[in-house]
């Protein structure tokens, strides 16, 4: 059963304005979540991340903001800026050994 | 910087053939995985390695197997390729810093687009 769920398959987005990307969990053990932002043919590189104990981090353009009563994550991307066109993932992990990856949102950012 | 280098960006065999892909890290990670990517699945992980000669079997291991000789090499083997093993591969690494990995990110390399025909 998936953990970590993407509900948007896409987006699309005016260049200049905010992207939303959001991400919901199952799993209330989860204490670390991160995204990632995949280009088409090159593997996924790490983004930010924010652990249980935060509610927001911030990272220049990219905020990720945890709602732990709603099991909720999302990712701000503001200004969005074409080069952001990409897929963008979120994951979990907790104690265990693995991380639980999103079916993904894939970004378009319009010129 | 940590590095992840897959052995091959595209790979074509052809069903029934045995197949290696092969991952090596430079970071002296004791953890290495071995995913996979398809279109509205997003990454399902085959296996992962916490130590040399160990494995596990993660959500999706049938038709894989796996070899962990040397700490920075994490090999992925389809015993008998079969057409829905066409995918794009991916492997990542990550340190073992006890507990669970102390919040960090796996790192990832480029991926392998598997072909099977």
């Amino acid at each position: 059963d998936q953990q970590v769920k993407q509900n948007s398959p896409s987006l699309s987005v005016q260049e200049g304005r905010i992207s939303i990307l959001n991400c919901d969990y199952t799993n209330s053990m989860f204490d670390y979540f991160l995204w990632y932002k995949k280009y088409p043919a090159e593997g996924p590189t790490f983004l930010i991340s924010i652990s249980s104990i935060k509610d927001k981090n911030e990272d220049g353009r990219f905020t990720v903001f945890l709602n732990k009563s709603a099991k909720h994550l999302s990712l701000h991307i503001v200004p969005s800026q074409p080069g952001d066109s990409a897929v963008y993932f979120c994951a979990a992990s907790g104690t265990g050994n693995q991380f639980y990856f999103g079916t993904g949102t894939s970004l378009t950012v319009i010129p | 910087d940590v590095k992840v280098t897959q052995s091959s960006r595209y790979l074509v065999k052809r069903t029934g053939e045995k197949v290696f892909l092969e991952c090596v890290q430079d970071m002296d990670h004791e953890n290495m995985f071995w995913y996979r990517q398809d279109p509205g699945l997003g990454l399902r992980l085959i296996y992962f390695s916490y130590d040399v000669k160990m494995k596990e079997k993660g959500d999706i291991p049938e038709g894989y197997s796996v070899s962990r000789e040397k700490k920075e090499r994490f090999s992925l083997i389809l015993e008998s390729a079969s057409t829905n093993q066409t995918s794009m591969y991916l492997c990542a690494s990550i340190k073992n810093k006890g507990l669970g990995y102390s919040n960090q990110p796996q790192h990832f390399g480029d991926g392998t687009r598997l072909s099977i025909l």
